[in-house]
């Protein structure tokens, strides 16, 4: 089955302490992964995708197929990280199709 | 920066009624989709639509649910005759690609079924 697990529903910081946010992956063949960033009240964004291996807004992700993570981090994080981030893994049926993890919210605080 | 347009924002409607729910995608994109998200739970794929034809549905998308590029910018979903449980925030998506890019999305309507 292809799946996308986040497991923490809140992620809660101090201002320019680390982040990571956790996604693992179940899927069989090489995996197309994707953050996505939901401010409040504003649209999806596409934050990141494993492919073109970029560093947006200071975050970063790495595909580690043997433990089928892509875990979102950021060395020090700011109060406008505030948002729900979400893991989606591109489905296998060439269709375009997203398959989205539950979202962590992460709460960036003063 | 192109955006996909959706319309109306919020829809209040009875049960039993049929709604359409109104995307304009990026006039270049070539990939159209619709997701739904319940308060509190997920993003969920609902449908995918390429070339004029859906491409794949997923098993919420029953006979209830359509879509239409009736005049090549719009891109609409309709719930036929709507349910408590169709209450969710619906987004709309475009791409270039089938996906591999990314997708940009629209900033969603909110049907509420009373």
């Amino acid at each position: 089955a292809q799946r996308v697990t986040q497991p923490e529903k809140l992620l809660s910081v101090f201002k320019g302490a680390p982040v990571e946010l956790k996604c693992n992956y179940s899927y069989s063949g090489s995996p197309e992964l994707f953050w996505y960033v939901q401010y409040s009240r504003q649209r999806l964004q596409l934050l990141l995708r494993h492919i073109s291996r970029e560093s947006i807004k200071g975050f970063t992700a790495d595909l580690n197929k043997g433990e089928t993570s892509f875990h979102l981090k950021k060395p020090f994080a700011q109060e406008e990280d505030s948002a729900m981030y979400y893991c989606a893994l591109l489905g296998s049926s060439n269709t375009g199709k997203l398959i989205f993890g539950q979202g962590t919210t992460l709460q960036v605080k003063p | 920066e192109p955006e996909v347009t959706q319309t109306p924002s919020h829809q209040v409607t009875q049960m039993g009624q049929e709604v359409i729910l109104r995307c304009v995608p990026i006039s270049n994109h070539l990939y159209f989709y619709w997701y739904r998200q319940i308060l509190g739970q997920k993003v969920e794929f609902l449908v995918s639509f390429y070339n004029n034809e859906i491409s794949e549905k997923s098993e919420i998308f029953d006979d209830q649910f359509s879509v239409e590029r009736p005049d090549g910018s719009n891109f609409t979903l309709k719930i036929r005759s709507t349910k408590l449980e169709d209450s969710a925030m619906y987004f709309c998506a475009s791409s270039w690609t089938g996906g591999e890019g990314g997708y940009t999305f629209g900033s969603g309507t909110r049907l509420t079924v009373v």
